[in-house]
């Protein structure tokens, strides 16, 4: 089993929809969580951190969920620049290394 | 330049040959991350370095590949006797700790021939 996994997609969504994803980590030990977003053949790019509480930045909420040990990321009024790939990454526990789910790919369409 | 630093940007290597990439990381990070990704996946963890330290390798860095962080500022990847399965994007990427987020370099994108 993966230690992140991810709904690879890919998800077709037109404009101004709303989209969620989900992550499901298997470490319970793990204490800091990230979405990155990954555009085809460039470099990965922090998003959001991954709080309990949620975290929002404009459109883009996410959440985590330790009883469950699944990561959300909600997308609301989707736009044609969020055509990405989203990377769920964990942080593992005592050290510092990322930990990448495979990424889900996003595509919105006019 | 504020950003991480990737050199090359490509590189075609016949199969057998010894390539060398470089990393140059933001210049008040001091932990540096080397991370292998190849199409439809995630990246993957290589290694990382504290300073000079190397503090953790992965058990996918076969005895082919070294890195070093010489006093704690750039870094260098070797792979030597390359092979198909190596061809991949190598991304550098550098953080002054976990709560902050890592900042990815552009990569430099392997092919061996």
């Amino acid at each position: 089993r993966k230690e992140v996994e991810q709904d690879p997609g890919p998800f077709n969504v037109p404009e101004g929809a709303t989209v969620a994803f989900n992550c499901t980590y298997s470490n319970s030990a793990s204490q800091s969580f990230f979405w990155y977003r990954q555009d085809c053949r460039k470099e990965p790019k922090l998003l959001m951190s991954v709080y309990s509480s949620g975290n929002e930045d404009g459109r883009f909420t996410a959440q985590l969920n330790r009883a469950s040990q699944y990561i959300s990321l909600l997308i609301r009024d989707s736009k044609l620049s969020d055509s990405a790939t989203y990377l769920c990454v964990q942080v593992a526990y005592n050290t510092d290394k990322l930990i990448f789910g495979t990424g889900t790919r996003l595509q919105v369409f006019p | 330049d504020t950003g991480v630093s990737q050199d090359p940007r490509h590189k075609i290597t016949k199969r057998g040959q010894n390539v060398t990439f470089r990393c140059d990381p933001i210049s008040e990070h001091n932990r540096l991350y080397w991370y292998r990704q190849t199409l439809g996946q995630g990246p993957e963890f290589l290694t990382y370095f504290q300073n000079e330290a190397q503090l953790e390798k992965s058990r996918l860095l076969s005895d082919r590949f070294s890195a070093e962080r010489p006093k704690g500022s750039f870094s260098t990847l070797e792979i030597q006797r390359t092979e198909q399965g190596d061809s991949a994007m190598y991304l550098c990427a550098s953080s002054s700790g976990e709560y902050y987020g890592y900042t990815f370099g552009s990569g430099t994108r392997l092919t061996v021939v």
